[in-house]
């Protein structure tokens, strides 16, 4: 069954740190999201993606961060300048379809630790 | 503003002993309400999409409902490997409860 791909599992960084987190969509899928869960809260939306442009965005999703699908397959989320706060488990997911009613399957997550 | 709120935070079940999760929602215009349930450290993992009020999805233990302001999760007689978080989610830009942590004691 194919699943959304996420790499790595675990990144450490210090503060002020450029870092880029991966993802590999299931393939046949046209829109990809980006969510981050900070330890002991709710799944956050950053950002949707879809034809090569962002199509919304949370009031997280600020200057420092930036997606960008570099080729065919991956989806990449770079974080400029990490903060502490930035310290979270980072979820990609994508769906084939876009709109409210289509479920969206995620990856296992990047847990990023900004020191 | 879009919100969701899921009741109880926890809950310790005895294998067996059925239960159910709620998910209360305000929101303009839902097209779609989620659940998921996410294992600890892991990636959310789909489980039922709900369109209107009145309809029902059944998966093994697990049933959804879905009221014009509320959704459940029924869980029938629950198995140890049902312990996880169930988190329920509305819109595209899926805005997510808190969830519900569910622990089932043998």
């Amino acid at each position: 069954e194919p699943e959304v791909t996420q790499t790595p599992s675990h990144q450490v960084t210090q503060m002020g740190q450029e870092v880029i987190l991966r993802c590999v969509p299931i393939s046949n899928h046209l829109y990809f999201y980006w969510y981050r869960q900070i330890l002991g809260q709710k799944v956050e939306f950053l950002v949707s993606f879809y034809n090569n442009e962002i199509s919304e965005k949370s009031e997280i999703f600020d200057d420092q961060f930036s997606v960008e699908r570099p080729d065919g397959s991956n989806f990449t989320l770079k974080i400029r300048s990490t903060k502490l706060e930035d310290s979270a488990m980072y979820f990609c997911a994508s769906t084939r379809m876009g709109g409210s009613y289509n479920e969206q399957f995620f990856g296992p997550g990047t847990r990023l630790t900004v020191l | 503003e879009d919100q969701v709120t899921q009741s109880p935070e926890a809950l310790r079940l005895q294998e067996g002993e059925s239960s159910s999760l709620n998910c209360s929602y305000t929101v303009s215009g839902l097209r779609g309400l989620f659940w998921y349930r996410q294992d600890p450290g892991k990636g959310p993992e789909f489980l039922f999409t709900l369109y209107s009020a009145g309809e029902e999805k059944e998966k093994e233990r697990l049933k959804a409902t879905l009221t014009k302001k509320e959704s459940f999760l029924h869980i029938t007689a629950p198995k140890p490997e049902d312990s996880a978080t169930y988190l329920c989610a509305v819109r595209n830009k899926l805005i997510f409860g808190t969830g519900t942590r569910l622990q089932v004691f043998p």
